[in-house]
This record gives C-alpha cells, sequence and structure tokens, in this order.
C-alpha cells in the first residue's frame, strides 16, 4: 500500500528566501506525482505534475523535481512571496497498476512566509 | 479556464439526515471522483465514476454513499443517514481521460459538511 510523507509539517521562512519541501513515497513504481497548493478552507489547486519519465518540471518560480528509485520528490520555490503562504500536498497514483486518478496524498506542508 | 464547481460551499445538518454535494465537472472530462478531507488528516479518495457507473470505491464509501450523473453536467454525492464522523470537506474532481500520463486531476473549492 502506498504511503506518502511529507516533511517538514510546518515551515516559516522570511520573504524572498529560496525553499524546499520534501516529499517521499513507499512504492517507486509510480506513473507521476502531482503537487497542489491548498489555501485554509480552499480546495485544491494543481501546481505541477511530473511524468515518471520526467526528472523535473518548472512553473514560473517553482520547480519540482522526481527521483523514482529513492521514493522522493522535492518542491522548490524560489525567491518566495507571502501570497505563496499555504499547505502544499504532494499525491501519488494509490496503486502503481493503476493510472493517475485515485491518488494517495500526503499530509502537507504549511508553509508561511513572514514579510 | 475551465474549472470545477462544487455547491454548496458549506451545509450544516442534523445527525441522521441526507446531504447531496453537487459537483459540476470540467465540460469535456469524462472521470469523476469524490474525495475527501476530515478537519487536519489527510485528503482520501472515496470513489471514481465512469460512463455512468462506479469504477472504483474505497473502504470509506458504504452503503450510506451513494453517486449520481442525473444529467449530463451535474456529479453529485449523496450520504444517506449522516454520521458525526462525516463531517469533512468533500471535494469533487474531474480529469478528461484517465489510466497512465493522462494529465492532471482538477479539484473543485469542496463543499465542508458539518453534521451536528
Amino acid at each position: 500500500k502506498q504511503e506518502v510523507t511529507q516533511i517538514p509539517a510546518a515551515l516559516s521562512v522570511p520573504e524572498g528566501e529560496n525553499l524546499v519541501l520534501n516529499c517521499s513515497f513507499t512504492d517507486s513504481a509510480i506513473y507521476n506525482l502531482q503537487w497542489f497548493r491548498q489555501d485554509p478552507g480552499k480546495g485544491l489547486t494543481s501546481l505541477l505534475l511530473i511524468q515518471s519519465s520526467q526528472r523535473e518540471q518548472t512553473s514560473g518560480r517553482l520547480n519540482a523535481s522526481l527521483d523514482k528509485s529513492s521514493g522522493r520528490s522535492t518542491l522548490y520555490i524560489a525567491a518566495s512571496q507571502p501570497g505563496d503562504s499555504a499547505t502544499y500536498l504532494c499525491a501519488v497514483p494509490a496503486n502503481p497498476n493503476f493510472g493517475n486518478e485515485k491518488l494517495t496524498f500526503g499530509t502537507g506542508t504549511r508553509l508561511t512566509i513572514i514579510p | 479556464e475551465p474549472e470545477v464547481t462544487q455547491t454548496p460551499s458549506h451545509q450544516v445538518t442534523q445527525m441522521g439526515q441526507e446531504v447531496i454535494l453537487r459537483c459540476v465537472p470540467i465540460s469535456n472530462h469524462l472521470y469523476f471522483y469524490w474525495y475527501r478531507q476530515i478537519l487536519g488528516q489527510k485528503v482520501e479518495f472515496l470513489v471514481s465514476f465512469y460512463n455512468n457507473e462506479i469504477s472504483e470505491k474505497s473502504e470509506i464509501f458504504d452503503d450510506q454513499f451513494s453517486v449520481e450523473r442525473p444529467d449530463g453536467s451535474n456529479f453529485t454525492l449523496k450520504i444517506r443517514s449522516t454520521k458525526l464522523e462525516d463531517s469533512a470537506m468533500y471535494f469533487c474532481a474531474s480529469i478528461r481521460l484517465a489510466g497512465f500520463n493522462t494529465g492532471e486531476l482538477f479539484f473543485g473549492e469542496g463543499s465542508r459538511l458539518t453534521v451536528l
């Protein structure tokens, strides 16, 4: 059974710093990994989807990497801004033999950017 | 940009009452899902739906739950007799094609259910 862990559970950094969020998963036979953002009491916004054949994916100030063999992904946020404050979730397919729609989520990292 | 919409945003109900949560998936999507998130816990898969039938469901999705696509646009989750432990945020999601390497799953803003 796939398990997803995110460390740290919470992180506070001053505005402007670069930061890295970590995600690890137990079954490395995944087809992709998706990073989401969740604002308090709100829905899930997809940030990046990395296919298993990719090592990284970039969108603006965000860069996600994937190392399947070690069961890890990182989300790098450059030049952090107060608007980046949110909970960041990573998710992988619950069963590697199925597609990407039944996802197993981590508990998330709650990020606070201090102005 | 197309989006998944959910109603109501918040519903308060008494234990034992029936609740229907509604979702309008993105128009050209074919696969639909419900997830839930109990406060402070992980987002959990409930059920997937394709071609007017359930394709997969989790252990959470017991006989108290049902899903339906009553018309060409709505996708509903019904909880027949709510329990206190059903209090959670319920997310609807959709994707155009399921399977491998088919793109992102799009989520709605969620419906918060509070059972008293």
